[in-house]
């Protein structure tokens, strides 16, 4: 099956400073990318949508300029995290999709700021 | 916007015993997605449905595609421990609106 990886796998940072989080699709090209978030037993909410060559979706409540999305290859997307606080503390997973009708899932990134 | 609803919402089940859990909408998909996710990792997929009826297996695993489209349930059978964990359904049109349900965390006792 298609694999999408994820790197770091887990960062913990101080206040303050920012994280960059890289999702690859290793097997396939990816026309789009989705990150997510992942509060503690919760489900993922959908944080943005990132098409190759052209600037991210963001759903409603998410800062735009805190999220800085980067989707430069049709097997990378980038999530930074910008002046990372408490807060933004969570699992930040990604997936994938070479096509419309299914995503493939990172392993996740755990976000620790302290 | 669109919102998925997971019955049950948690289950403790024994090991051996057969599972079933189901997924509802108010609206219409073209696409439903099971996936499981462990603790501390990513949803793996387990099946795709793309047609209204359709039933797919996978191993122990069995999801069927609602006529209505509005709904999808997954069956699995002979449960084993590694079967613990959360399946999430998921909902799509196309890639024009994916939407995750809330989930159903599943626990085998021995």
């Amino acid at each position: 099956g298609a694999v999408v990886s994820q790197h770091p796998s887990w960062v913990i940072c101080k206040s303050g400073t920012s994280v960059k989080i890289e999702c690859r699709s290793l097997d396939f090209q990816a026309t789009t990318m989705f990150w997510y978030r992942q509060f503690p037993k919760q489900s993922l909410m959908l944080m943005a949508t990132s098409n190759e060559g052209s600037k991210a979706t963001y759903e409603q409540g998410v800062e735009k300029d805190k999220f800085l999305i980067n989707h430069a290859s049709l097997t990378l997307s980038t999530l930074t995290v910008t002046s990372a606080h408490p807060e933004d503390s969570s699992f930040y997973i990604c997936s994938a999709s070479g096509g419309p009708r299914t995503q493939y899932f990172g392993p996740g990134t755990r976000l620790l700021v302290l | 916007g669109q919102q998925l609803n997971q019955s049950p919402q948690s289950m403790f089940i024994q090991e051996g015993e057969d599972v079933s859990m189901n997924c509802t909408s108010s609206s219409i998909f073209n696409t439903w997605l099971w996936y499981k996710q462990d603790p501390g990792e990513g949803p793996v997929l387990l099946i795709a449905l793309y047609k209204a009826g359709e039933l797919t297996s996978n191993g122990r695993l069995t999801a069927q595609f609602g006529i209505t489209r509005k709904d999808s349930f997954l069956n699995i059978s002979a449960s084993i421990p590694s079967d613990v964990g959360i399946y999430f359904c998921a909902g799509d049109n196309y890639g024009q609106n994916f939407v995750f349900g809330p989930g159903t965390r599943l626990s085998v006792l021995p």
